[in-house]
């Protein structure tokens, strides 16, 4: 989507913390989603944020701040199996239907 | 949560045929959405299926193009006409909650045209 903005790839270390950032342009907030898709696979929800703040949920959290147009997610006690295309996806335009980033692409290594 | 199904999972065509994409929820949902994916690119809607009506399609989409129908609660077809190269892609069928706060995405069809 052109108004949602996340790095393309990041990479990290087994057992370590990653921070994947999106930034956000719409008219007529609706909420904020979050999703992980293996290679191959289709997308699976992670979460949803609608107020300021971090939602946490077990090892992921998610981090909204919607005065900023900006959210993140973080990954604590990354797994090899986390390696994944994480999706920020952002209703635009008043919609309630998801407009979805790039993606970023998430290499875990040991 | 609902299980979704789609069918085909994959299939191989030649230019300028049809292929038509079936999609089963479990249960009943009152939006159901049709995705593409291109290799290496994010999700892009194709359009809104609704039951009873027309389908609602995004910008850069036409109907004669990807005919939808959706003729329940539980079920819909995108159907991929005159297929070239570039229709290539994963496509995926979606439904959402009542409150609109989740997603859910059927398994994929991965059409590749030669």
């Amino acid at each position: 989507g052109q108004n949602i903005d996340q790095p393309t790839e990041m990479t990290a270390t087994e057992g370590a913390i990653v921070q994947i950032n999106c930034t956000y342009q719409t008219s007529g907030f609706n909420g904020l989603f979050w999703y992980q898709q293996h290679a191959g696979e289709a997308p699976t929800f992670l979460s949803y944020n609608v107020l300021d703040g971090l939602e946490e949920k077990g090892r992921f959290s998610s981090f909204l701040s919607r005065s900023k147009g900006y959210s993140y997610l973080l990954l604590k006690e990354l797994q090899m199996k986390d390696s994944a295309s994480y999706l920020c996806a952002v209703p635009t335009g008043g919609s309630y239907i998801p407009t979805f980033g790039r993606g970023t692409s998430l290499i875990v290594h040991p | 949560s609902a299980v979704i199904s789609q069918k085909p999972s994959r299939d191989i065509c030649q230019r300028g045929t049809s292929l038509t994409i079936q999609c089963q929820v479990d249960s009943q949902v009152t939006m159901m959405f049709w995705y593409r994916q291109q290799p290496g690119q994010s999700l892009t809607l194709i359009a809104t299926a609704n039951q009873g009506s027309e389908a609602t399609y995004e910008s850069g989409f036409v109907i004669d193009k990807f005919p939808i129908s959706r003729p329940n609660l539980t079920f819909s077809t995108l159907t991929v006409s005159n297929m070239s190269p570039e229709d290539s892609s994963i496509y995926l069928c979606s439904f959402s909650g009542e409150s609109y706060n989740e997603q859910f995405f059927g398994p994929g069809t991965r059409l590749t045209v030669l």
